[in-house]
């Protein structure tokens, strides 16, 4: 199985921050990488696909990039709506394996 | 797009559950289809997933030998049945379309306790 790898597993940063999380596969998996988000007491929505591809909806502050077995999320200005647990997802084969999260919190 | 997970509850371990997913608002039956939860205070976990005819599916390891994804096309649902389940199994159960687009449905809870 593919195991996904995030880091980190929780930061804390300011209104106004750039963030970077990182995703890192066992193995090559192509651009076959997800990211979500999950507020709290919500249901986890998509906001990347295909690595790099926005979800409709989703603002332009978030973006992805990577290939093969090194994948980053980054929210360019961090909003008061973007505290949140961020996971990454790799489908490029089964079983599905998510990462473990990284939990972004308020400083 | 809309999806509604229906069939949670409480079980014994070693019991047995059989959640639905109704799907509406898009072509179903063109859609391959996911199931992934989330235990209490954990991370998120796929489950198993279902080609568009049902006649190919997959599981994590986890699971594998103990449930069965399948659909019905006419209904424009999907299931899982659940057998052999431990307290392990205990979460929210989501279904997803596709490489899981939202929206997801508000979720079924399973508990498996005594």
């Amino acid at each position: 199985d593919i195991q996904m790898t995030q880091s980190p597993s929780a930061m804390s940063a300011s209104v106004g921050d750039r963030v970077t999380i990182t995703c890192r596969a066992s193995q090559g998996i192509r651009n076959f990488l997800a990211w979500f988000q999950q507020e709290p007491g919500k249901v986890p929505k998509r906001l990347i696909y295909v690595a790099s591809t926005l979800q409709s909806g989703v603002p332009s502050r978030f973006s992805g990039s990577g290939s093969g077995t090194e994948f980053t999320l980054t929210i360019s200005s961090l909003q008061p709506e973007d505290f949140a647990t961020y996971y990454c997802l790799q489908h490029n084969s089964y079983p599905w394996t998510f990462g473990q999260g990284t939990k972004v919190e308020i400083k | 797009v809309q999806l509604v997970e229906s069939g949670g509850g409480l079980v014994q371990p070693g019991g047995s559950l059989r959640l639905s997913c109704a799907a509406s608002g898009f072509t179903f039956n063109t859609s391959a289809m996911n199931w992934v939860r989330q235990a209490p205070g954990k991370g998120l976990e796929w489950v198993s997933g279902i080609s568009t005819s049902g006649g190919a599916t997959d599981y994590a390891d986890s699971v594998k030998g103990r449930f069965t994804i399948s659909r019905d096309n006419s209904k424009n649902r999907l299931y899982l049945q659940m057998n052999s389940l431990t307290a392990e199994d205990t979460a929210i159960y989501y279904c997803a379309a596709g490489w899981l687009l939202p929206p997801w449905g508000q979720g079924t809870l399973v508990t498996v306790s005594s």
